[in-house]
């Protein structure tokens, strides 16, 4: 059973940056992708970038090319996503999830799901 | 890039009725969508996967269908439990996803 235990709230002033972990237990953690999601207060849910921590290799939504970061430490199967040049409206709550990728040869296609969610972390953006 | 929409934003009905939601995509994603409950202060968790496959532990009263651009996601008798928000996600573009605007769903 894999579980993703992420760090604590957060506040932060306009401008600054913030950096939120999500560890994993519970399967081989090199061999999946994370995903981050976030939830501004009362909105929906926003995909906000993936890393696949085997590869290193880390994919942005265009809306945070530039301000987001996405890394992985294999050794501690922890995710981390960093979020630079904060302001108000990058108060949220800040999910990540199993990002669970399988190929299907039948289908000739690659199929994906988010089966696994951390608890999310409140990032509160004031001055 | 590939907007999606639901309906209804939100519904009230009665324990044991029938629920529909829709979602539809600004383009064919075949069946490359999933659907996920939300419950208030939780995290989301994954219902139904590649369009109409029920996930592991989830009670055979959800159910999805759909492909190409709309998607239906049912509650075949609502329970008090299942007071939540829906979202859909398509991810036919990968890496990227989208999730649908939810629909939230309430006891009447």
């Amino acid at each position: 059973q894999v579980q993703l235990v992420q760090s604590g709230a957060e506040v932060k002033k306009p401008g600054s940056s913030v950096k939120v972990s999500c560890k994993a237990s519970g399967g081989t953690f090199s061999s999946y992708t994370i995903s981050w999601v976030r939830q501004a207060p009362g909105q929906g849910l926003e995909w906000m970038g993936r890393i696949i921590p085997i590869l290193g290799i880390a994919n942005y939504a265009q809306k945070f090319q530039g301000r987001v970061t996405i890394t992985a430490d294999k050794s501690t199967s922890t995710a981390y996503m960093e979020l630079s040049s904060l302001r108000s409206e990058d108060t949220a709550v800040y999910y990540c999830a199993r990002d669970y990728l399988t190929y299907r040869q039948k289908s000739s296609g690659w199929f994906r799901r988010f089966d696994y969610w951390g608890q999310g972390t409140l990032v509160t953006v004031s001055s | 890039d590939i907007q999606m929409t639901q309906s209804p934003s939100s519904l009230s009905a009665s324990v044991g009725d029938r629920v529909t939601i829709t979602c539809q995509a600004s383009q064919d994603i075949s069946n490359y969508l999933n659907w996920y409950q939300q419950k208030p202060g939780k995290a989301p968790k994954l219902l139904i996967y590649d369009a109409s496959n029920l996930e592991t532990g989830v009670p055979s009263r959800f159910s999805g269908s759909g492909s190409g651009t709309d998607f239906t996601f049912t509650i075949s008798s609502l329970q008090p439990e299942d007071i939540a928000t829906y979202y859909c996600q398509q991810y036919d573009n990968l890496p990227l996803c989208t999730f649908g605007p939810g629909t939230k769903v309430d006891i009447k």
